[in-house]
């Protein structure tokens, strides 16, 4: 069974418009979070982590964290035509170094 | 400049041979992986090590061999290629602290025909 699941498959938003991407843990020993951000032909790029209960803002990006639920979301606002990429969801476990990645979120800003 | 190499960027291989995906990262890290991307699963562990030593691999099969010959190099040898393997393989780095962001490179796409 996949340890991360995420949703959307496929998103678009307007540009300036906001873009909510979702993700949960199957497992409950995968608590600490990170969101990655890939465009096209390039490599995974890490944009937030977040390891605690509650929101987290980074500019325009948001994350928020339920650690009762294992639900993790990244919402962000005013999205612009270069926030189009693919956004993985990744877990970790306690003192590990490997990542479990989620299938991804498509976002499209449509300008 | 891209502080992970990899490799060639794009390698096409015939079923049965034997390829070598080539990493090195200049961003000081102790720790380096290998993951692949395939349309059908998403970004998938393959192997972590931590200086120069196998630290965990999720890769069933042992045509799969990771070869550290230098703190900042990982590469990988693929043997007996299948048409399944065909995908695009990340290394990347971390600095080896748990649960810290790892950085990618921009990968080697290998098609086996």
């Amino acid at each position: 069974q996949q340890k991360v699941q995420q949703s959307p498959e496929s998103l678009s938003v307007p540009e300036g418009g906001m873009a909510s991407l979702n993700c949960t843990s199957s497992d409950r020993n995968f608590q600490y979070f990170w969101w990655y951000r890939q465009h096209s032909g390039e490599g995974p790029k890490a944009l937030m982590s977040i390891f605690s209960d509650g929101d987290k803002k980074e500019g325009r990006f948001t994350a928020h964290l339920n650690k009762a639920s294992l639900h993790v979301s990244l919402h962000i606002r005013d999205s612009q035509p270069s926030d189009s990429a693919l956004y993985f969801c990744a877990a970790s476990n306690t003192g590990y170094q490997n990542f479990y990645f989620g299938k991804g979120t498509s976002l499209t800003v449509i300008p | 400049d891209p502080k992970i190499i990899q490799k060639p960027k794009y390698l096409v291989a015939v079923t049965g041979s034997e390829k070598i995906l080539i990493c090195e990262q200049y961003l000081g890290h102790n720790a380096m992986y290998w993951y692949r991307q395939s349309a059908k699963k998403p970004l998938e562990f393959m192997f972590s090590y931590s200086y120069q030593k196998l630290m965990d691999n999720q890769t069933a099969s042992s045509r799969f061999q990771p070869q550290s010959s230098k703190k900042n190099h990982l590469d990988l040898q693929i043997t007996a290629l299948k048409p399944d393997d065909s995908a695009t393989y990340f290394c990347a780095s971390s600095t080896g602290v748990s649960n810290e962001r790892l950085f990618f490179g921009h990968g080697t796409k290998l098609s086996v025909l």
